[in-house]
């Protein structure tokens, strides 16, 4: 069956360093977005692909970066960790653009001491 | 920017109660989603509604879209255990801003 997974799951850092947060998918689908939740904020967009080599700041892209090499990956990088980025992170993709549904995958929990 | 409000943001309920959960945009949405997140998990995907006034059901849940289609609705009838969750609301605005705004959320509680 088709899914989408991330890594890790649980991931503790130190502030400065950076970080990677993997994202991967086998629904074939174009488009893909990363979300953090807060408590208080939902979730709150920080960058999407619409296809390979695409790539597209959201509501909180600052100190996020991402990158779009294949149709199934989109790695969320954090150049230099922050407490303020310690949040559960979702990966989602969807068919197409429009009316379509989004497909999350189960999370990251990242802690920046 | 496009803004999506909901209230409440927290709901306490005995089993057997109704529950609903309001949601409004501060712009004209193209459609909606509804999403449900249970403790611990992802957001899973409910149902879309793309025309105003529009309302669909899925056996206990009734799902509403505003006429002005800036607003739009979740109710529970008669919850249970299992309807524990936060559940979302995810506005779509037209033209150029084709990506999903997330509401608030409201966190249900329902106690046996």
């Amino acid at each position: 069956d088709a899914e989408i997974t991330q890594s890790p799951r649980h991931k503790i850092t130190e502030t400065g360093r950076q970080v990677t947060l993997a994202c991967h998918q086998t629904w074939n689908h174009n488009n893909m977005f990363w979300y953090r939740q807060d408590l208080g904020h939902g979730l709150r967009l920080i960058h999407y692909s619409y296809g390979v080599q695409d790539t597209n700041k959201g509501e909180v892209s600052d100190g996020y970066s991402v990158s779009r090499s294949n149709t199934e990956d989109l790695p969320l990088t954090l150049e230099s960790a922050a407490s303020s980025q310690t949040s559960v992170y979702f990966c989602a993709s969807s068919e197409g653009q429009g009316t379509y549904e989004q497909y999350f995958g189960p999370g990251t929990r990242l802690t920046v001491t | 920017g496009q803004q999506v409000m909901q209230i409440p943001q927290y709901q306490h309920v005995q089993e057997g109660e109704d529950f609903t959960t309001y949601c409004n945009s501060s712009t004209t949405l193209s459609n909606i989603q509804w999403y449900k997140q249970r403790p611990g998990g992802h957001p899973v995907f409910l149902i879309q509604l793309v025309k105003s006034g529009e309302v669909k059901k899925q056996k206990r849940l009734t799902f509403q879209f505003g006429e002005a289609k800036k607003n739009s609705s979740l109710h529970i009838t008669a919850t249970q255990t299992t309807d524990v969750g936060t559940y979302f609301c995810a506005g779509r605005g037209g033209g150029a801003t084709n990506k999903l705004i997330f509401g608030t959320g409201t966190l249900l509680a329902v106690q046996p």
